[in-house]
C-alpha cells in the first residue's frame, strides 16, 4: 500500500500563529513518530504514539507544541504561537510495533517556516 | 541529545570508488539503524544490525558493527551519482526511540 503521507508539504506563517501538521502512517503500523529536523541537523525526537496513546511527550519542545492521534491511525502535531526557531522540516515515521527490530518509515516532512 | 555522532560530517569521492563513514554512540543498543535522506526530506531505511552481530551486508553496502567500541560503518562500494545524499545512523536501546546522529554528507562526482 501507500506509504506515510504528509500534509502539507511546505507551510509558511507569520510568527505567533498556530499551525496543525498531519501525518497519514502505513495502515496496520500501531507506533508513529514525530521528529524535527532544523537545517543542516539530525532529527530531534519529538513524540511517540502506541495506538492513541503517547507514552512519552518528551521531546516536545515547549507546552506550545501538542500532537494527538485518533483511531489509530492519523495524528496531528500543533503548534500553537509559532516562533521563528520552530522553522524546520517536521517528519512522521511509522512502524509496525516498536522500532526494536522494526524499521522506520518515513514520511516526507513538512517544511515549516516562520517569518 | 543526539547518541550517534558520524564521521566525517562530509565526504566526497569519485564515481565507482568505495565511500566509508563511521558513527559512535554513547551508550548500550539493541540495534543500530542507518539511514539515507536525499535533498533534506524522506529517510530511508538502508540497513538494520542487531547488538549480536558483527557485519551485515545489502547489495552495495556493507555495515559493521563493534559493541566493545560503540561504533559502527557503513561501507558504500562502487559509488554511483545516485548514493548522493546525507547517511544518518540511529540507535535503539532498551525503549522504541530511534536516537539520530548529524549525518554524514556524500557527494559522488561523476
Amino acid at each position: 500500500g501507500a506509504g506515510v503521507s504528509q500534509s502539507p508539504s511546505n507551510k509558511v506563517t507569520e510568527k505567533g500563529k498556530d499551525v496543525e501538521l498531519r501525518c497519514d502512517p502505513i495502515s496496520g503500523h500501531t507506533a508513529l513518530y514525530w521528529y524535527r529536523q532544523s537545517l543542516g541537523q539530525g532529527l530531534e525526537f519529538l513524540i511517540y504514539f502506541q495506538g492513541n496513546s503517547a507514552p512519552d511527550k518528551s521531546g516536545l519542545p515547549s507546552d506550545r507544541f501538542s500532537a494527538e492521534r485518533t483511531g489509530g491511525s492519523v495524528s496531528t502535531l500543533t503548534i500553537q504561537r509559532t516562533q521563528q526557531e520552530d522553522s524546520a522540516v517536521y517528519l512522521c515515521a511509522s512502524s509496525l510495533r516498536t522500532p526494536i527490530d522494526n524499521e522506520q518509515f518515513f514520511g516526507p516532512g513538512t517544511r515549516l517556516t516562520v517569518l | 541529545s543526539q547518541q550517534g555522532e558520524e564521521d566525517p560530517q562530509a565526504l566526497s569521492i569519485q564515481e565507482g570508488e568505495n565511500a566509508t563513514m563511521n558513527c559512535s554512540y554513547k551508550t548500550s543498543i539493541n540495534n543500530l539503524q542507518w539511514y539515507r535522506q536525499n535533498s533534506g526530506r524522506g529517510l530511508v531505511h538502508l540497513i538494520l544490525i542487531r547488538s549480536n552481530e558483527r557485519e551485515k551486508h545489502s547489495g552495495r553496502l556493507r555495515v559493521t558493527l563493534d559493541t566493545s567500541k560503540k561504533s559502527s560503518s557503513l561501507l558504500i562500494t562502487a559509488s554511483r551519482a545516485a548514493d548522493t545524499a546525507s547517511y544518518f545512523c540511529a540507535t535503539v536501546g532498551g525503549d522504541y526511540k530511534l536516537s539520530f546522529g548529524a549525518g554524514t554528507t556524500v557527494t559522488v562526482r561523476a
